[in-house]
């Protein structure tokens, strides 16, 4: 089955770096979408790119998705403590509005 | 800016007993999903329902689980007779569909089976 995995599983880094966030799947994808949880908390949608797009951005987001290595990254620039969360890829099946399979999700703490 | 909302946010109960999980999808969503999270796992799909009818359900999903939208905002999720290891968080998710598949998730329901 398809499966959304992310590395690192933990990143820590300064206040003002940027964090880069890598997924693979496994099977053919209609979309990719990324979440952010904080801890014990709900999931927020981020940003949803489809397997027709390579790259996307939203405010100090940046997502590229490469469908021949089955790939994405999810880069967060100038990050600030308030990035501190988990992030999961999560990956739906070739005809969309279908289940999200999620990734164990990257820990990122940002450190002020 | 509509959200999806869950209640109630936490729930105990004792094995064996009956629970039921509330969600609000957004209301012109016409995809609605439950997922849950085992503390420190990976979010599961559990069940699906489009057209007033599961459209997809996952092992997770048997006979104890069942779904409803007894109304036209409402859709619940009755686990009949809870174990321990049913205690996790439940989101419930919706899209609109139509091209449109940004899932949006609730904030959770916490389940605790004691």
């Amino acid at each position: 089955s398809q499966q959304g995995e992310e590395d690192p599983q933990a990143l820590s880094i300064q206040e003002g770096e940027n964090a880069t966030m890598n997924c693979s799947y496994k099977t053919s994808i209609n979309n990719l979408q990324w979440y952010r949880q904080n801890s014990g908390r709900g999931l927020v949608h981020l940003i949803l790119i489809r397997s027709n797009e390579r790259e996307k951005h939203s405010g100090r987001l940046r997502v590229t998705l490469d469908t021949s290595k089955k790939s994405s990254s999810l880069l967060i620039t100038a990050s600030r403590a308030a990035d501190t969360a988990s992030y999961f890829c999560a990956t739906d099946s070739n005809s969309g509005n279908t289940p999200l399979v999620f990734g164990k999700g990257t820990r990122l703490s940002v450190i002020a | 800016e509509p959200e999806v909302t869950q209640t109630p946010s936490h729930q105990v109960t004792q094995m064996g007993q009956e629970v039921i999980l509330r969600c609000v999808p957004i209301s012109n969503h016409l995809y609605f999903y439950w997922y849950r999270q085992i503390l420190g796992q990976k979010v599961e799909f559990l069940v699906s329902f489009y057209n007033n009818e599961i459209s997809e359900k996952s092992e997770i999903f048997d006979d104890q689980f069942s779904v409803e939208r007894p109304d036209g905002s409402n859709f619940t999720l009755k686990i009949r007779s809870t174990k321990l290891e049913d205690s996790a968080m439940y989101f419930c998710a919706s899209n609109l569909g139509g091209g449109d598949y940004e899932q949006y998730f609730g904030p959770g329901t916490r389940l605790t089976v004691t």
